[in-house]
């Protein structure tokens, strides 16, 4: 089974802010990779596919960037609405895998 | 307008069967593009992919409980079920239904919390 780890686990930002979630694949899954976000009580929400498609829908102050088995979410700008957390998650292969999370909170 | 609604008991005790239906609607479970997962989340923890089931039937479910679950389709009735065998306190969760349009999780449903406890 491919592993997801990202870092950090949380991270404190403030409004305006810029900041950057990590993902590492424990092998190369090429861009076949997607963000979610969740809000607590609330089913994820698709961000970002392929690595760095923006779902519609999704503010541009969010990116996704990166392949093989080092991505990047950036969300430039911060509103008070991104407070959240994210997850990525591998569609190379089955069984799909998520990472553990990570929890960003207002400063 | 696509959407995915879970159902099933609230408690179970231990050692009994867990049985969920997710009911979809605005998608044919039939489309060969679309297929359904289901996902758990226990109460302040990671989302966890447990199983998924292609329009042609084909199935595969997560590596550590591959021996507990298993995922149907009844295409005339647009419902998934899951059902998870031997259900323990550690199996606490809120479980979600999710559709696959093409290789991501692209509508969820709302959830449902199934506590385990005697």
């Amino acid at each position: 089974d491919i592993q997801m780890t990202q870092s950090p686990s949380s991270v404190s930002a403030s409004v305006g802010d810029r900041v950057t979630i990590t993902c590492r694949a424990s092998q190369d899954i090429s861009s076949w990779l997607a963000w979610y976000q969740q809000k607590p009580g609330k089913a994820p929400k698709l961000l970002i596919y392929l690595a760095s498609n923006l779902q519609s829908g999704v503010p541009s102050r969010f990116s996704g960037s990166g392949s093989g088995t080092d991505f990047t979410l950036t969300i430039s700008n911060l509103q008070p609405e991104d407070f959240a957390t994210y997850y990525c998650q591998q569609a190379s292969s089955f069984p799909r895998t998520f990472g553990q999370g990570t929890r960003l909170e207002i400063k | 307008q696509v959407t995915l609604k879970e159902s099933g008991p609230v408690l179970v005790k231990p050692t009994e069967t867990l049985t969920l239906t997710c009911t979809v609607s605005g998608f044919s479970l039939s489309n060969p593009r679309m297929g359904v997962s289901w996902i758990r989340q226990p109460p302040g923890k990671a989302l966890e992919w447990l199983a998924h089931i292609f329009s042609n039937d084909e199935k595969s479910y997560t590596t550590s409980l591959k021996s507990r679950l298993t995922i149907s389709k009844d295409t005339s009735k647009s419902q998934v079920v899951l059902t998870m065998t031997n259900m323990d306190p550690v199996d606490t969760a809120t479980y979600y239904c999710a559709r696959m349009g093409g290789l991501y999780f692209d509508y969820w449903g709302q959830g449902t919390l199934v506590t385990v406890s005697s």
